[in-house]
C-alpha cells in the first residue's frame, strides 16, 4: 500500500493564480481531511469529507474548494491564491471519523507570492 | 487562549535521559491523539487515548480525564526520538484541534 499520497511536494504561485492539491489514498477510508500548518500554530482543518460524494467545511474552508467523487481521490483547489494560503498542507485520512490511527500524506509546501 | 496547550514548546535532553511532554485541554473530550511530525514534515499516528495509560516500545501515553491532562512519556531517550510531538483532542462527534507542538531534541 502506498497510505496517503500528495502531490505536488513544493508549489510557488503569483497571487491570483490557481491550482489543485492532489491526495489520494489507498487503504478504502471513508474519512478524509485536509489541515494546513502555519508556524506558531497547530494543524487548522480546512475541508473535510465523511465519504464520496459527502464534503464539510473545517475550521478554515475560505479560499478552499474540495470535491470527493471517489473514496480514493481528494482534491483541494485554491481558487485565487493570496499570500494568506502561504503554508505547508497536509492530506490525512482515517477509517471513520473516531478511529485510533490518523495517515497523513507527506506534506506540500506551498508559496504565493 | 488556545483549546490544547502543549508545554514544554522546545526540550533539549541528552540521550538516555526520561522525558515528559505535557498536553493540557479546556473542552471536554472523547479521545486524544499523540503524533510525532519527523524532521522532513512527515506526521505519524502513536496513541489515541481515551482513559488511562498506553504504552508502545519505549513511549508510554497517559491520560488523567478529571484533570484534562495527558503526558506523553519517552524512556531511554534516543537521538532518533527528535521530532515534533503534537498533542491533538476530539470533543464527541467533531474535528480534531491540534496543540502547537513540542521540539524535542536529543543530543548524543
Amino acid at each position: 500500500n502506498a497510505g496517503v499520497t500528495q502531490t505536488p511536494k513544493f508549489q510557488v504561485l503569483k497571487t491570483g493564480q490557481s491550482m489543485t492539491l492532489q491526495c489520494a489514498q489507498d487503504m478504502n477510508h471513508e474519512y478524509m481531511s485536509w489541515y494546513r500548518q502555519d508556524p506558531g500554530m497547530g494543524l487548522r482543518l480546512i475541508h473535510y469529507s465523511v465519504g464520496a460524494g459527502i464534503t464539510d467545511q473545517g475550521e478554515v474552508p475560505n479560499g478552499y474548494n474540495v470535491s470527493r467523487s471517489t473514496t480514493e481521490d481528494f482534491p483541494l483547489r485554491l481558487l485565487s491564491a493570496a499570500p494568506s494560503q502561504t503554508s505547508v498542507y497536509f492530506c490525512a485520512s482515517s477509517y471513520s471519523l473516531a478511529a485510533d490511527t490518523q495517515y497523513f500524506g507527506p506534506g506540500t509546501r506551498l508559496t504565493v507570492l | 487562549k488556545n483549546e490544547v496547550e502543549q508545554s514544554p514548546q522546545n526540550l533539549t535532553a541528552q540521550e538516555g535521559e526520561f522525558i515528559t511532554i505535557n498536553c493540557s485541554y479546556s473542552v471536554g473530550i472523547s479521545a486524544l491523539h499523540w503524533l510525532q511530525q519527523h524532521p522532513g514534515g512527515g506526521i505519524v499516528s502513536l496513541f489515541m487515548l481515551s482513559s488511562g495509560k498506553k504504552k508502545h516500545g519505549r513511549l508510554i501515553a497517559t491520560i488523567n480525564i478529571q484533570e484534562k491532562h495527558s503526558s506523553l512519556h519517552i524512556t531511554a531517550s534516543h537521538p532518533r526520538d527528535s521530532a515534533v510531538y503534537i498533542c491533538a483532542v476530539r470533543a464527541s462527534g467533531s474535528r480534531l484541534t491540534f496543540g502547537e507542538g513540542t521540539q524535542l531534541t536529543v543530543n548524543p
